[in-house]
């Protein structure tokens, strides 16, 4: 199985911020790499495809890259409403796994 | 608009089965194929299976094998996910979600509201 590994777990950050989420695969997916938000109680909701493909209705200030092993999702100038679980998902084989998750919080 | 709409919270007692329901609207259901992934309280999400809706093909993880069968009824544009032999560790949320596809890379698009199953005797 291709592991998926993100970093951080957590972060805290105000308002504004530009914030920067990383995913690792345990080999080479090619840009077989998908971001989701997840809103406590909420399902999963896809942001990016295929590593930088944005989602129709996806706010511009999400943004992903990457290809190979590693994978960043950018959000510049936070806002209130991206306070959320970030998880990272690998398309390339399955089983399809899922990162851990990064926890993004109000500072 | 597409929406998927899963059946009720359940709870179930160690050894049994249970049987979760998706509902598609708003897209054609045999056009494309659905995947089940779940999410024990605290953990991560976790692949389960997807079927096919337009030939009815499966492809299960193989942690699930020989307990979880994956159905649909393209009549009712309804997709199905039983799993039996129920432990505690499977009680879990069970989400239903639709997979497109861009240059042959799969995401999923839309997902259900999620099913609470709880295990407990």
């Amino acid at each position: 199985d291709i592991q998926m590994t993100q970093s951080p777990s957590s972060l805290s950050a105000s308002v504004g911020d530009s914030v920067t989420i990383s995913c690792r695969a345990s080999q080479s997916i090619s840009n077989y790499l998908n971001w989701y938000q997840q809103k406590v109680g909420k399902a999963p909701k896809l942001l990016i495809y295929a590593a930088s493909g944005l989602q129709g209705g996806v706010p511009s200030r999400f943004s992903g890259s990457g290809s190979g092993t590693d994978f960043t999702l950018t959000i510049s100038s936070l806002q209130p409403e991206d306070f959320a679980i970030y998880y990272c998902q690998q398309s390339y084989s399955s089983p399809l796994t899922f990162g851990g998750g990064t926890k993004v919080e109000i500072k | 608009q597409v929406q998927l709409v899963q059946s009720g919270a359940e709870v179930k007692k160690p050894g049994a089965s249970v049987k979760v329901s998706c509902k598609a609207f708003g897209y054609t259901f045999t056009n494309y194929a659905m995947q089940w992934v779940r999410q024990a309280p605290g953990q991560r999400l976790e692949w389960m299976g997807w079927i096919n809706a337009g030939n009815g093909n499966t492809k299960y993880s193989e942690k699930f094998q020989g307990r979880l069968t994956i159905t649909r009824d393209t009549s009712a544009s309804t997709a199905y996910m039983e799993l039996s032999s129920l432990r505690s560790e499977d009680t879990a949320v069970y989400y239903c979600a639709r997979v497109d596809y861009y240059d042959s890379r799969g995401y999923l698009d839309f997902w259900g509201q999620g099913t609470l199953v709880t295990v407990s005797s």
